[in-house]
């Protein structure tokens, strides 16, 4: 149990389908974050909340549509996806400038086909 | 940008040192961190370095030249289950994690 909680585990799904990823943490955090991951490269900042305000977008497509309802849940919402979206999708959180950096959720695993 | 390096792959025996080298071109630091992530499991943190100097803990110790833009991750006494992907990441203001591409460890018996 990392403290931070995603769902689903796994996700398959079609070009044209609509889906979300859901990221939920009890720690007090007050920012949140996702990122892709994709083999044998740097974990990609995707968008940034802090105190359920967007701090941050990463040039991300508008097929991937972040949604902060409250400082303990995070969604990413998906449509129209591609095939190279396929990666592993991680959620984090923090306490802003603190030494212990993130917690991270132990992510999604999308595949688009 | 940012640009965060560190090498794709190491080897080493079981009970043995390994020691991990980034080098970072950020635009700002606010810290340095390093990260272990197994296959299919979330990265769990395992060191912070915000001024220059060595960490100790444990078996793992870190290390950060600011003036240099380097840090290396120290793996002592090294078991099987330390092998897994390390990765380098640097903050940048409050925030912000730029990480490395990650330098996958595998221990051998």
């Amino acid at each position: 149990e990392t403290g931070v909680t995603q769902t689903p585990r796994h996700l398959v799904m079609g070009m044209t389908n609509k889906k979300s990823l859901k990221c939920e943490q009890h720690l007090g955090h007050n920012a949140m974050y996702w990122y892709k991951q994709s083999a044998k490269k740097p974990l990609e900042l995707m968008f940034v909340y802090s105190l359920e305000e967007r701090v941050e977008n990463n040039s991300v497509p508008s097929r991937f549509s972040p949604e902060c309802p409250n400082s303990s849940h995070l969604f990413l919402h998906l449509h129209t996806l591609q095939p190279e979206d396929s990666a592993l999708y991680l959620c984090a959180s923090s306490q802003a400038a603190s030494e212990g950096g993130y917690t991270f959720g132990s992510g999604t695993r999308l595949t688009v086909v | 940008g940012q640009n965060i390096d560190q090498p794709t792959e190491m080897t080493a025996t079981e009970g043995a040192i390994v020691q991990i080298n980034c080098t970072y071109q950020t635009s700002g630091f606010n810290g340095l961190f390093w990260y272990q992530q197994h296959a299919g499991e979330a990265p769990t943190f395992l060191s912070y370095n915000v001024l220059d100097g060595l960490e100790e803990k444990g078996r793992f110790s870190s290390f950060l030249s600011r003036s240099k833009g380097y840090s290396y991750l120290l793996l002592k006494e090294l078991q099987m289950k330390d092998s897994a992907s390390y990765l380098c990441a640097v903050r940048d203001g409050d925030y912000k994690l730029s990480f490395g591409a990650g330098t996958t460890v595998t221990v051998r018996a």
